[in-house]
């Protein structure tokens, strides 16, 4: 089955505690995308990469790191996280199709942090 | 910037009810428009897309058209279900393959 597949899918932890939340797809996409969704503010792209060893900047990168390694996983890295950090997050895989690149979303991680 | 702005919910219909959900959008050049769901609990899925002016997408009876002279891209469903109740997000293509979101619309469809 083609997915897109984030762990943990909870997660707790205090300010200053440094964490990887993981990503996977197995669809063979070069494009791989993290984004937080907080209320009232949708979605919003942290960073992104466009293939291997390839990664940049979204909107709202502060805070956040990543590397590509390897086609099919993209980890996120919180150094040193901080309260307002406390959000949905969500990877994400793109293909080009019909047109537009088309994204495929995994199924969130919900993480909080005191 | 590249922007989506879609209606505040949240929505509560009645089975069976006419569903609009407005979206306009600021961009420049011609992006592709989208609208995805996401249920309870899940993450976000494709629910359908237009790739250019006049454009008509659909999917499981929802449909959106992509009118450049209004920069809209306006959700419709003819006769709402209880399992439609989700998160409506509309959003447009960004320059590096990227989603530009609007904030999301809650519907709740009633018995």
């Amino acid at each position: 089955e083609a997915q897109v597949t984030q762990n943990p899918r909870y997660l707790i932890t205090v300010t200053g505690k440094k964490l990887t939340v993981t990503c996977s797809q197995n669809m063979n996409h070069e494009y791989m995308s993290w984004y937080r969704q907080d209320p009232g503010l949708g979605l919003r792209q942290i960073y992104y990469s466009m293939n291997v060893e390839v990664t940049d900047k979204g909107d709202v990168p502060e805070g956040y790191k990543v590397s590509r390694k390897e086609k099919r996983n993209f980890p996120l890295i919180l150094e040193s996280p901080s309260p307002n950090q406390t959000s949905l997050y969500f990877c994400a895989s793109s293909f080009w199709g019909r047109g537009s690149y088309e994204q495929y979303f995994g199924p969130g991680t919900r993480l909080t942090v005191t | 910037g590249n922007s989506v702005t879609q209606m505040e919910g949240p929505v509560t219909l009645s089975e069976e009810a006419f569903l609009t959900i407005n979206c306009t959008y600021t961009a420049t050049g011609y992006p592709s428009l989208f609208w995805y769901v996401q249920y309870p609990g899940e993450g976000l899925q494709l629910l359908l897309k237009a790739t250019k002016a006049d454009d008509k997408g659909s999917n499981k009876g929802f449909e959106a058209t992509y009118r450049k002279e209004t920069t809209s891209f306006h959700l419709e469903k003819g006769s709402v279900q209880v399992s439609d109740s989700a998160v409506y997000f509309c959003a447009l293509s960004g320059s590096q393959g990227n989603l530009i979101f609007g904030k999301g619309t809650k519907l709740s469809v009633k018995p």
